[in-house]
């Protein structure tokens, strides 16, 4: 089944301490998307990459940092800059020339 | 800087009743892409349709259809017949062509949560 996988499905910080969202598509797909999705607002870009090993800022990137090592993965890691991570995140993948994004589960950040 | 105003919050209706959700955007380029998406409580974001700048042809898929209009920025759908299942939240969204062409990240409106009654 082609998809794309985003996991944990809940995940928990703690003060201070980075943590990673996991994004994995066997969709071959180019490029992959980060989104943040506050309660009652639309979806925010984080970063985005369009090839491996290549990653543009999006509009609300302080606070994340990505990387690109494989086409199937794109990991986000929330840093301890983040001050308000708690927030639903999305991540989606799109074919070359196709820009159409489609979307995993999400996974849902909270403070402890 | 582009935008998308999806000025409806919430919208209740029972079903069977019509609604038409709006969208309403803001680009300084002559290329773009707008889209659709469905999110349903589950929280994954379903695609529903793309349409480009140069295509402004009305397009129906079933019990839903969009209406997009360049000469007032707009982009709307209007789903016949509603049922339960379609509650949801809608969501606009828009890309401009620019240098990546189009693969820069889509700008989203604020959604509209749809509430169909039985």
């Amino acid at each position: 089944d082609g998809g794309i996988t985003q996991s944990p499905k809940y995940l928990f910080r703690k003060e201070g301490q980075n943590v990673t969202l996991s994004c994995e598509q066997n969709l071959n797909h180019d490029a992959m998307y980060w989104y943040r999705q506050d309660p009652g607002q639309g979806l925010r870009l984080i970063y985005y990459s369009q090839i491996v090993n290549d990653f543009q800022k999006g509009d609300i990137a302080e606070g994340y940092s990505v990387s690109r090592e494989k086409k199937e993965s794109f990991p986000l890691t929330v840093t301890s800059a983040q001050k308000n991570p708690t927030a639903f995140y999305l991540c989606a993948s799109s074919p070359r020339f196709k820009n159409i994004q489609y979307f995993g589960a999400g996974t849902r950040l909270s403070v402890l | 800087a582009q935008k998308v105003t999806q000025a409806q919050t919430e919208i209740s209706v029972v079903e069977k009743e019509d609604v038409t959700l709006d969208c309403v955007y803001e680009t300084r380029d002559t290329t773009y892409y707008l889209f659709w998406y469905k999110q349903p409580p589950s929280g994954e974001l379903v695609f529903l349709i793309r349409r480009n700048s140069f295509d402004e042809q009305n397009e129906i898929s079933g019990r839903y259809s969009w209406n997009f209009q360049k000469s007032t920025s707009s982009f709307n759908f209007t789903i016949t017949a509603s049922q339960v299942v379609d509650s949801a939240v809608y969501f606009c969204a828009l890309s401009e062509a620019g240098a990546g062409g189009g693969a820069d990240g889509l700008t989203f409106g604020k959604g509209t949560h749809l509430i169909i009654q039985p």
